[in-house]
């Protein structure tokens, strides 16, 4: 069965500087998608960054890059010059390739993102 | 950028009451989506529609149903409100069309409360 992993609960970084959260995913398909979306305490889900398994180069968009690392399984989201709009909580999510193609997204346990003035 | 609405953004409703969570996106997509959301948790998805007259269950077990009549219309239902269903309801879209990526969008979400 398809998993992601989040292992950061909280983390904190300072203004300006750049910080990375981690996401881990488990599947037997040779084909997926990886998405984030931060989640501000509004309660909306707001698109980020996209990587698909047979993207050769990383993923930018803007002060968002994702580490791609495709042998271990790991999708980084690296945030970089943070600002305190980026306060939020963040999800990695991969779409279920399974059988019916039906786009579904199974999602990691998120991640709190503090950025400190 | 995503034009996907619900309504209404906050309900605190009394047990036993039947109620309705309203989405509606305007992009023409095919494919809807509910899920369900605690507080601080992951999403789960509860129910899912490819088109019109097209619905799922998704992999939560939930007692709300969904209908979709019309493809920009996506309605969630609850015949009779428990405690147990307080939670955010958030609905996204996505279009087929984009084949490899196929972007979820998501609205902004209903608070639920039932006392």
């Amino acid at each position: 069965a398809q998993k992601i992993t989040q292992t950061q609960p909280g983390m904190f970084v300072q203004e300006k500087e750049a910080v990375t959260l981690d996401c881990t995913y488990d599947t037997s398909d040779p084909s997926y998608g990886l998405f984030w979306y931060k989640q501000p305490s509004s309660g909306e889900m707001i698109f980020l960054i996209y990587q698909g398994s047979y993207d050769q180069q990383n993923a930018t968009e803007g002060r968002y890059s994702l580490n791609f690392q495709k042998a271990r399984k790991s999708a980084n989201l690296v945030i970089s010059a943070s600002q305190l709009g980026d306060s939020a909580m963040y999800f990695c999510a991969m779409r279920d390739s399974g059988s019916s193609n039906t786009g579904k997204l199974i999602f990691g346990q998120g991640t709190t993102l503090q950025v400190k003035p | 950028e995503a034009d996907i609405y619900q309504t209404p953004r906050y309900l605190v409703i009394g047990t036993g009451k039947k109620i309705t969570l309203e989405c509606s996106q305007t992009m023409g997509h095919d494919k809807m989506y509910w899920y369900q959301q605690d507080p601080g948790m992951e999403l789960h998805l509860i129910h899912y529609s490819y088109g019109v007259n097209s619905t799922e269950k998704g992999d939560l077990s939930s007692e709300s149903t969904v209908s979709r009549i019309r493809t920009e219309h996506f309605p969630l239902t609850l015949e009779s409100a428990r405690p147990s269903h307080t939670s955010q309801y958030l609905c996204a879209s996505s279009d087929v069309r984009q084949m490899y990526q196929e972007t979820q969008y998501f609205g902004p979400g209903t608070r639920l409360l039932v006392l």
